[in-house]
Order: C-alpha cells, then structure tokens, then sequence
C-alpha cells in the first residue's frame, strides 16, 4: 500500500525550531519529486516547499525562505522540513505529499507562547 | 506569483444536481492544474490533474476542463459523499499556488 506518514509536529515557542518527518513506503520514494503543503487552522491549503527527486533543486514559498529547510534520503525513503524561527503564523497541519497524487494525514504544529 | 481565484466561495446544492466550480489564473498555467477534494479532518485527495486528467480511482461524475487562465470542475450528478471543499491548484511555476477553495453544501 502506498503511504506517507508524518511526524514531528508539536506545541513549540515562537522563535523555536521542529524538525518534520515523513515516512514514505509501498512505492519508489527516489522516483518522486515530493511536497510540503500546510494548512492553517479554518483557513485554505498553501504549499509550502517542493524537493526533486535527487534533491539537487529544492523550491519554497516566500513566507518560509530562509526559515525552513526541505530535504530527502532516499535510502531511508524519508523526507524532511526543518523549520526554524517559527512564527505564530507557521501554525498549521503540515501534509506530506509525494508531487500532487498521495498525501499523508498531516502533523499538527502549533507556535505558542 | 501567479494568484488563483475560485468561484463561487460557498455553492449551495443538492444531491443529483450538476456542480460547476470555476477557478481562474493570473496569468497562463496552459493546462497545469488540479483539483482536489477535502473534507474536515482529512488530507485533500487529488481528483484532476493536467485539467482534465482523471485520477486513477476517482468517479466519471467529475470532470475538468480548461486551459490558459480559465477552468472548470464539473460534478455531473452531486451525490452525498461529494459535500466537501475544493481546491485549485496551479504547477506551471513557482510558488504553486492554491485557490481559496470553494465549499459545497447541502442546500
């Protein structure tokens, strides 16, 4: 069965940093480009970061650059987002997606003092 | 940035009813969008990709079409599992942008 599940999300203190997960299986992880997209609380989804297949091109909405990091191992069929100096405005349910046809159930990160 | 706009916000209807959402881009995407459903609490889950592209899986009741600036979701025959909110989105460049959605409900 394809599948990515994400992990990592939490309650973290503006100015903080989380680290994002996503554990993709049943198909060629290394074969994909794959997608961070977010979506906030009552609000519209907004993508965040997309990662090519080798991770040689790496691309982010402007909100998050500099700020958080997207990356892969495709030995451990994974993905990442690295998000440092959170903002109030970071909080949202984080989906995994592998390009635009399989999408994780998400993981909640929430930036609050 | 290539904006996304979606008509209506909110669509009233009923179950049999033919549902036609519109989204609109900035500027061209030629046909690189698609369409996804999403209800409260779930991931979305892709329905039309290059515009009218059907997903593997996905009823024939829905169907895209378009290219340019201009496309349409069209749900030929509404059905009770089809209430959600549906989403836009452009892949011709950088940021890929989301239209803001459109929410279907129960009239």
């Amino acid at each position: 069965e394809v599948q990515l599940v994400e992990s990592g999300g939490g309650l973290v203190q503006p100015g903080g940093s989380l680290r994002l997960s996503c554990a993709a299986s049943g198909f060629t992880f290394s074969s994909y480009w794959m997608s961070w997209v977010r979506q906030a609380p009552g609000k519209g989804l907004e993508w965040v970061a997309n990662i090519k297949q080798d991770g040689s091109e790496k691309y982010y909405v402007d909100s998050v650059k500099g700020r958080f990091t997207i990356s892969r191992d495709n030995a451990k069929n994974s993905l990442y987002l690295q998000m440092n100096s959170l903002r109030a405005e970071d909080t949202a349910v984080y989906y995994c997606a592998r390009a635009r046809d399989v999408w994780g159930k998400g993981t909640t990160v929430t930036v609050s003092s | 940035d290539i904006q996304m706009t979606q008509s209506p916000s909110t669509l009233s209807a009923s179950v049999g009813d033919r549902v036609t959402i519109t989204c609109r881009a900035s500027q061209s995407i030629s046909s690189w969008l698609a369409w996804y459903q999403q209800k409260p609490g779930k991931a979305p889950k892709l329905l039309i990709y290059k515009a009218s592209s059907l997903e593997s899986g996905v009823p024939s009741r829905f169907s895209g079409s378009g290219s340019g600036t201009e496309f349409t979701l069209t749900i030929s025959s509404l059905q009770p599992d089809d209430f959600a909110t549906y989403y836009c989105q452009q892949y011709n460049s950088y940021p890929c942008t989301f239209g803001p959605g459109t929410k279907v409900d129960i009239k």
